[in-house]
């Protein structure tokens, strides 16, 4: 079956910094990739929607240079918090659509300090 | 936009069945779907309802009602693994792109 990787699976950094996260579609090409975020004991809330080739489509409320997304091909979409803050401490999962069905990859779990 | 309400925790024991329903308010609403997560992982997909009607993979049967803005995961001979949080997820078409708009989860404990 469809399988979507994600790369960490968790991090763990210091206030300030930048954390880069990496979504691949493994054995099908993906257009549109989706990021999720997911809070402690709450359901997942999408972020942004990445499309190859062109600017990301942002949910309301979602700083898009806080949260940078490049899709620079059609089996790679990369998501970069940038000076995050403990409160961006979250699990992070993207997500491919093949069809109507929609593959998630194993989740980045973000920790920071 | 879309909100999907399915309720909070359903209790059922070893064996038995329980249902899982989930009413959506949705505009551009294309199918409902439903996953599976067990703490600390990802969802899994579980199903999808385009159409009208019941669905069945295993264990485990799909409905939706469109009439209604209806739909419920009907999970038969419940095993311990079952325990898990369960997601509705419309199917959402706005413009040229889909996404997936979760309710809030269904945390099932299945007890012996």
């Amino acid at each position: 079956g469809a399988v979507v990787s994600q790369h960490p699976s968790w991090v763990i950094c210091k206030s300030g910094t930048s954390v880069k996260i990496e979504c691949r579609s493994l054995d099908f090409q993906a257009t549109t990739m989706f990021w999720y975020r997911q809070f402690p004991k709450q359901s997942l809330m999408l972020m942004a929607t990445s499309n190859e080739g062109s600017k990301a489509t942002y949910e309301q409320g979602v700083e898009k240079d806080k949260f940078l997304i490049n899709h620079a091909s059609l089996t790679l979409s990369t998501l970069t918090v940038t000076s995050a803050h403990p409160e961006d401490s979250s699990f992070y999962i993207c997500s491919a659509n093949r069809g109507q069905e929609q593959y998630f990859g194993p989740g980045t779990r973000l920790t920071v300090t | 936009g879309q909100s999907l309400e399915q309720p909070s925790e359903v209790t059922a024991v070893e064996g038995a069945i329980v249902q899982i329903n989930c009413t959506y308010q949705t505009s551009g609403f294309y199918g409902l779907s439903w996953y599976q997560q067990h703490d600390g992982g990802a969802p899994t997909f579980l199903s999808y309802n385009g159409l009208d009607g019941l669905e069945e993979t295993g264990r485990f049967s799909s409905f939706l009602s469109r009439s209604d803005s209806y739909g419920y995961l009907l999970l038969q001979e419940l095993q311990m693994k079952d325990s898990a949080s369960y997601f509705c997820a419309g199917l959402n078409y706005g413009g040229s792109q889909g996404n997936l708009i979760f309710g809030k989860g269904t945390k099932l404990s299945v007890k012996p």
